[in-house]
């Protein structure tokens, strides 16, 4: 399976852009990015999911590099309800949602 | 957000003691997982069902069993509780599993076993 590396943690400030990266070298072409995030005490949360195009939704943006090597979830005036852990997932087909360690997000009053 | 319900919430058990954890949806949606969370693991899938009566096994199967004979309900079962099951049980759903589909989660169950 192909796998996804993410740093372990960021840190931003409210009301900043946020620019979550993730590296997938060895993604597939029909391996379909997906970014969830877990609120503390909560389930994960679907947030965005691509192919190759970038995409957005009132969540967040969703920016795939032109190789599909690299993927970057852009959150555009972080507010103190992002802090999260943000996962971001390769999917290919009925495959599961396997779920890495992810980056943990703190944002900053 | 997607009517999903899980229960208990929290539950304290005793090492051998058989437990049930209930996962409910309002969704109808076809597909539903059971998932832990464990420090150190991130979030691992236990089992899964693509139907009334159809079920999985996912890579930490051993210890539990499932069952689904309703599309509304998703039951986790340990038959024999150890130690090693304590943790935070998710329960998702989704429509379809293809590519783009996206899965909704629970709240999630803290099960600790003493």
């Amino acid at each position: 399976d192909a796998k996804t590396t993410q740093p372990n943690s960021m840190e931003s400030n409210e009301e900043e852009p946020v620019h979550l990266p993730c590296n997938h070298s060895t993604i597939s072409g029909t391996d379909y990015i997906h970014w969830y995030r877990q609120l503390p005490s909560q389930g994960p949360e679907y947030v965005i999911h691509g192919l190759t195009s970038n995409v957005n939704n009132r969540m967040a943006s969703l920016a795939i590099a032109e190789d599909r090597k690299s993927s970057t979830l852009i959150l555009h005036r972080a507010t103190l309800r992002d802090a999260a852990v943000y996962y971001c997932i390769l999917k290919r087909g009925a495959q599961k949602l396997v779920f890495g360690q992810g980056t943990r997000l703190t944002i900053n009053p | 957000d997607a009517g999903i319900t899980q229960s208990p919430r929290h539950k304290v058990t005793e090492t051998g003691t058989p437990v049930t954890l209930r996962c409910h949806q309002t969704e109808n949606h076809r597909y539903m997982y059971w998932y832990r969370q464990d420090p150190g693991h991130g979030l691992r899938l236990i089992h899964y069902s693509y139907g009334v009566k159809d079920t999985d096994k996912g890579e930490v199967s051993d210890g539990y069993s499932v069952s689904r004979s309703k599309t509304e309900d998703f039951l986790l079962t340990l038959e024999s509780a150890t130690s090693s099951q304590t943790s935070v049980y998710f329960c998702a759903i989704s429509a379809r599993t293809n590519e783009g589909h996206e899965a909704f989660f629970g709240q999630g169950t803290r099960l600790t076993v003493v």
